[in-house]
């Protein structure tokens, strides 16, 4: 069974600060990772996405991931944080193959501080 | 825009009576996926069709939920006598296919059992 944990449930940052959301994966095959925001009543969007091409993966505003094999972690960041980067964001595993079946974490809610 | 649409975006509803909603995917994508998220949680598989096949379901689906999709276009997902505890976001989700490209989201129907 694939899982994904994500430490910390609530984030803040000041604006202008590092972003770092952490997400560790369990998966018995080769993974494909995801990372997800979700704004206020909102259905997800993606951000980014580990298929096993470049370890480093880069995704839109401005965030970007790290596939890390030995460490089973997939951690998002992003330099320099946004008011407009509030949000919850989600990690997500599939498999390869099969349904393609996503699994999601809890979430991590960010807040960005003025 | 040719995302993914929902309807209704909010449904109120007293216990015992049934909802129906409806997901319009992206019209190229022969997969489409149901998610329950409830508060706090990352979404929850609920179901998978391939064309007009349902080729998983969750065990979360219990038999007062059904979901269809009978042309392989647009899908509905049925709950009978409904419960308090159904209440939760509901998110469609549609795919290509093709492995590692991920699922794109809808904006999900809110559903409130009162």
């Amino acid at each position: 069974a694939q899982s994904v944990t994500q430490l910390g449930s609530h984030v803040s940052v000041s604006e202008g600060a590092l972003v770092l959301l952490r997400c560790n994966y369990s998966s018995s095959v080769p993974p494909y990772l995801f990372w997800y925001v979700q704004y206020p009543n909102q259905g997800l969007q993606l951000l980014l996405k580990y298929t096993s091409a470049a370890t480093l993966v880069k995704g839109i505003n401005g965030f970007e991931a790290e596939f890390k094999k030995s460490e089973t972690s997939f951690h998002l960041t992003k330099p320099s944080a946004h008011m407009s980067d509030a949000a919850e964001y989600f990690c997500a595993v599939s498999d390869s193959g099969g349904y393609q079946k996503v699994t999601f974490g809890t979430g991590t809610k960010l807040q960005v501080i003025p | 825009d040719t995302g993914v649409s929902q309807d209704p975006r909010h449904k109120i509803t007293k216990r015992g009576q049934n909802v129906t909603f409806r997901c319009d995917p992206i019209s190229e994508h022969n997969r489409l996926y149901w998610y329950r998220q409830t508060l706090g949680q990352g979404p929850e598989f609920l179901t998978y069709f391939q064309n007009e096949a349902q080729l998983e379901k969750s065990r979360l689906l219990s038999d007062r939920f059904s979901a269809e999709r009978p042309k392989g276009s647009f899908s509905t997902l049925e709950i009978q006598r409904t419960e308090q505890g159904d209440s939760a976001m509901y998110l469609c989700a549609s795919g290509p296919g093709l492995a590692g490209l991920g699922q794109f989201f809808g904006p999900g129907t809110r559903l409130t059992v009162l």
